[in-house]
């Protein structure tokens, strides 16, 4: 089975300055990524996935990450936050052997101050 | 729009209930999860279902239980509520391999008193 590592549980950052959530998963065969964020009191919604391809990809609300297989990483940045970010950001990891299922990290909560 | 539905936001049961929480898909999707929620613990499984009267355990499945007797429908059902349940609950379903994304229900805060 994957095991996925965020390693911040929470981090603050300042509003306008850039953002960085860590993400590790333990095996390097062939994996999908994503993140997930999660706003108060809803569930989870997509904001990134990696299949292949480009090791750079871009979500919504101006995030993006980059996948490196030789590091089993897959960061999440922004280069300017908002007070709106201000969220729960979940990294998840499926594979081509466990098929539908998806291991997710702790979470790392962000908050941006203004 | 791709919806899951959850029955209820917010559960308040007492100890020793049996409690259903039900999740409802329209996107005709096979696989269908339930997960917890707990601070400091990020999501944890506890069944998933891939397909209609199926279902296989998670990493937390003690104490709980799951019925998916219709495509679009996956119920998780605790048998005897305890306070060590108390926690949220989200739904997800995805469609068959390859799994290019979980949709999510919003999430049942249960609380059990």
């Amino acid at each position: 089975a994957q095991s996925v590592t965020q390693l911040d549980s929470q981090v603050p950052v300042f509003e306008e300055a850039p953002v960085e959530l860590r993400c590790n998963y333990s095996s390097s065969v062939s994996v999908y990524l994503f993140w997930y964020v999660q706003y108060p009191n809803q569930g989870l919604q997509l904001l990134l996935k990696y299949l292949s391809g480009s090791t750079l990809v871009k979500g919504i609300n101006g995030f993006e990450a980059e996948f490196n297989k030789s590091q089993t990483s897959f960061h999440l940045r922004k280069p300017s936050v908002h007070i709106s970010d201000t969220a729960e950001y979940f990294c998840a990891v499926s594979d081509l052997f466990t098929g539908n299922q998806f291991y997710f990290g702790t979470g790392t909560s962000l908050t941006v101050i203004p | 729009d791709v919806k899951v539905t959850q029955s209820s936001r917010y559960l308040v049961k007492r100890t020793g209930e049996k409690v259903f929480l039900e999740c409802v898909q329209d996107m005709d999707h096979e696989n269908m999860f339930w997960y917890r929620q707990d601070p400091g613990l990020g999501l944890r499984l506890i069944y998933f279902s891939y397909d209609v009267k199926m279902k296989e355990k998670g990493d937390i499945p003690e104490g709980y239980s799951v019925s998916r007797e219709k495509k679009e429908r996956f119920s998780l059902i605790l048998e005897s509520a305890s306070t060590n349940q108390t926690s949220m609950y989200l739904c997800a379903s995805t469609s068959s391999v390859p799994s290019y994304e979980q949709y999510f229900g919003p999430g049942t805060r249960l609380t059990v008193t």
